[in-house]
């Protein structure tokens, strides 16, 4: 599987402000998922990043608030924008199995960003 | 109706003991099925992916019921090191959309 690492693993940040978090992935993919968990609770996907058009947000999630860049078959940013306490969670972003994943197959997550907002 | 529903335990097991639990899913069309492992603090790793016939990992054995719509795990010879939260996970459309289930913690005590 695919080597993934994002910057920042943590931090903290006031509320109001911007972060962005980068992904970073040591072989080309088509397709990367970026996920969020909250406090003692399972991952809910936030979008699905395609290179070379718009991410894709799944229900109650919107690219003001989540904004996703995907310049190249390696990286993708997120942001969590004007951020709240409410914000706070752990930020995940994830590949497929394989360079061009299909429908159902398995993913692999980078190590997490956790992020608190005060 | 939550879409993955587990037993959040947790389970507290002695070493070299067997633990079982199962996940329900709602949505009969789901595809594609998987075990999970998330440390604290860590980010999930894919325990394994469960087939129609049932498959098993060396002391994992995971089975899918597509009649009663759940998928259970079978841990034998439990070790220190199996302690951890496993997350059910289902592919409920066919697309790339995975949807966890909250976890079953496992402790193995010495």
């Amino acid at each position: 599987s695919a080597v993934i690492s994002q910057k920042p693993s943590r931090d903290i940040c006031q509320r109001g402000t911007s972060l962005t978090i980068q992904c970073q992935v040591d072989s080309q993919v088509t397709m990367m998922f970026w996920y969020r968990q909250q406090p003692g609770q399972s991952l809910t996907l936030i979008a699905t990043a395609n290179q070379g058009s718009e991410a894709t947000y799944e229900s109650g999630f919107v690219i003001d608030k989540f904004p996703i860049s995907r310049p190249n078959l390696t990286f993708s940013t997120l942001t969590v924008s004007n951020m709240s306490p409410e914000d706070s969670s752990i930020y995940l972003c994830s590949v497929g199995g394989s360079r061009d994943p299909g429908p159902g197959d398995e993913q692999y997550f980078g190590p997490g960003t956790r992020l608190t907002v005060t | 109706r939550k879409e993955v529903e587990q037993d959040p335990g947790p389970f507290n097991v002695p070493e070299g003991a067997t633990v079982a639990f199962n996940c329900t899913y709602s949505n009969s069309a789901s595809q594609s099925f998987f075990w999970y492992r998330q440390d604290c603090r860590k980010e999930p790793k894919l325990l394994m992916s469960v087939y129609s016939s049932g498959n098993e990992d060396g002391r994992f054995t995971a089975q899918l019921n597509r009649a009663s719509q759940y998928i259970s795990l079978l841990i034998r010879d439990s070790k220190l090191s199996d302690s951890a939260t496993y997350l059910c996970v289902v592919n409920l459309m066919g697309d790339y959309k995975l949807s966890f289930g909250a976890g079953t913690t496992v402790t193995v005590r010495a």
